[in-house]
């Protein structure tokens, strides 16, 4: 069966510091992969998405990048975080042409102070 | 580009009451629809999803949702709610065309408290 895995589950990170969240996927190959931000009361917002190995789409102009250097892994970065960057990320994979329904990962809960 | 609205961020039920949550889409073209859950302290997972054909959609625990094209609507429904239903509900759409691989639009969000 298939897992994502996702880490670290918390992070309390300075203004100004680097950021990688890392995320792999276990059980399938070459999966859509995508990278959300759920903010309260604002619902999961589409940062994120990537088809294949090199190929990301950024859906929101940010401080944050993406990379997918392997078929099942997928990393968000940060050079300098804001403290606007705050919130839960959370990671997530799809199937290829099924439709969009996704997988979520547990999450990471990124404090910048 | 396609949104989502859903119409109540906080609903508060009794135990055995009815429920239905709206949800909203708005765009231009032929979209696939969902309905996930997060629980309390656990990761978001689908409740159910409407491509085609029926437009009355069962998913899992007793949940059921009706697709209304003409309304736009895709609304949450259950007879009889428990305790454990208290979890947020989040309304999602996708773009039908590319096989919706450029991810999900989701709505805010609704968070419901069930009162045993």
């Amino acid at each position: 069966s298939q897992t994502i895995h996702q880490w670290p589950a918390t992070l309390v990170q300075p203004v100004g510091s680097p950021l990688s969240l890392e995320c792999t996927v276990e059980g399938t190959s070459n999966p859509n992969l995508y990278w959300y931000r759920q903010a309260a009361g604002r619902g999961l917002q589409l940062l994120f998405y990537s088809v294949g190995i090199g190929q990301i789409s950024s859906e929101v102009p940010q401080n944050l990048s993406a990379s997918r250097p392997q078929d099942r892994q997928f990393i968000l970065s940060s050079k300098k975080l804001l403290l606007s960057d705050s919130g839960f990320y959370l990671c997530a994979w799809s199937v290829m042409g099924a439709g969009g329904e996704a997988f979520f990962g547990q999450g990471t809960r990124l404090t910048v102070v | 580009a396609q949104s989502v609205s859903q119409h109540n961020h906080h609903v508060i039920l009794s135990e055995a009451a009815s429920l239905e949550l709206g949800c909203n889409y708005s765009y231009g073209g032929t979209v696939n629809l969902f309905w996930y859950v997060q629980y309390p302290g656990q990761h978001l997972q689908l409740l159910l999803k409407y491509f085609s054909g029926d437009p009355l959609v069962k998913g899992i625990k007793g949940f059921e949702a009706e697709f209304i094209k003409s309304k736009f609507s895709f609304n949450l429904r259950k007879p009889s709610v428990q305790w454990s239903d208290t979890a947020e509900y989040f309304c999602a759409v996708s773009r039908h065309s590319g096989g919706g691989a450029d991810g999900l639009t989701f709505g805010k969000g609704t968070h419901l408290i069930i009162q045993p």
